[in-house]
């Protein structure tokens, strides 16, 4: 079966701390693609990085980066200097199957305080 | 460009009643998602589009839910007779060509409340 663990609910830190998300999936599918996607307050989903199953080199954009690592299944998300604006329930999801619907976790709930 | 949208944003209803819920995707995109969201849970998928044809429909919960694309653009996600338990947020994504090698692009979602 395949399945997104997001074992982390919520975190809460101060602005300018590093935060950490981790996620932790199940496939048996040996091509697939890992997503991160924010959900702001406003609710619309917002694309932040797509990886492919084949590519485990770690990934940088601004204060955004993403560790990848097959041998544990895990694909989690570092923000660097957090800042309020970072507030906003973190989503990681799986490609389910060879049509692409996405398999996502639950989300993890992040509060930057100033 | 433009994203893409979902009408209405909000939608109440009474149980029992049949609603539609509509999806313009980004223009050129063929390929088309729905998802449902609970509270506090992550979207859970519920048909693909690839064109006109619905290619996955899987994730449809039982025959009260039914979508079409008769256009291969505009999605419409139909439910009869409405229950308490459908209340959710309902997201429309699209991507470019569709598969798992395509990046899917959310819309802002209908909150769908039955009373």
């Amino acid at each position: 079966a395949q399945k997104v663990t997001q074992a982390q609910t919520e975190i809460s830190v101060v602005e300018k701390e590093d935060v950490t998300l981790d996620c932790v999936y199940e496939t048996r599918d040996t091509t697939y693609y890992l997503f991160w996607y924010k959900q702001p307050p406003s609710g619309e989903l917002v694309f932040l990085i797509r990886r492919n199953s084949f590519d485990e080199q770690n990934e940088i954009s601004g204060r955004y980066s993403w560790n990848f690592q097959k041998s544990t299944s895990s694909f989690n998300f570092t923000i660097t200097a957090s800042q309020v604006v970072d507030s906003a329930v973190y989503f990681c999801a799986l490609t389910g199957g060879s049509q692409g619907n996405l398999i996502f976790g639950k989300g993890t709930k992040l509060s930057v305080k100033p | 460009g433009a994203g893409v949208s979902q009408t209405p944003s909000n939608k109440v209803t009474e149980k029992g009643k049949y609603v539609e819920l509509r999806c313009d995707p980004i223009s050129g995109h063929t390929a088309l998602y729905w998802y449902r969201q609970s509270l506090g849970q992550g979207p859970e998928f519920l048909i693909y589009f690839q064109g006109t044809g619905a290619a996955d429909d899987s994730g449809l919960p039982n025959d009260r839910f039914f979508a079409v694309r008769p256009e291969g653009s505009v999605s419409t996600l139909k439910i009869q007779r409405t229950e308490r338990g459908d209340s959710a947020v309902y997201l429309c994504a699209s991507s470019l060509a569709g598969g798992k090698t395509d990046t899917q692009y959310f819309g802002p979602g209908t909150r769908l409340t039955v009373l």
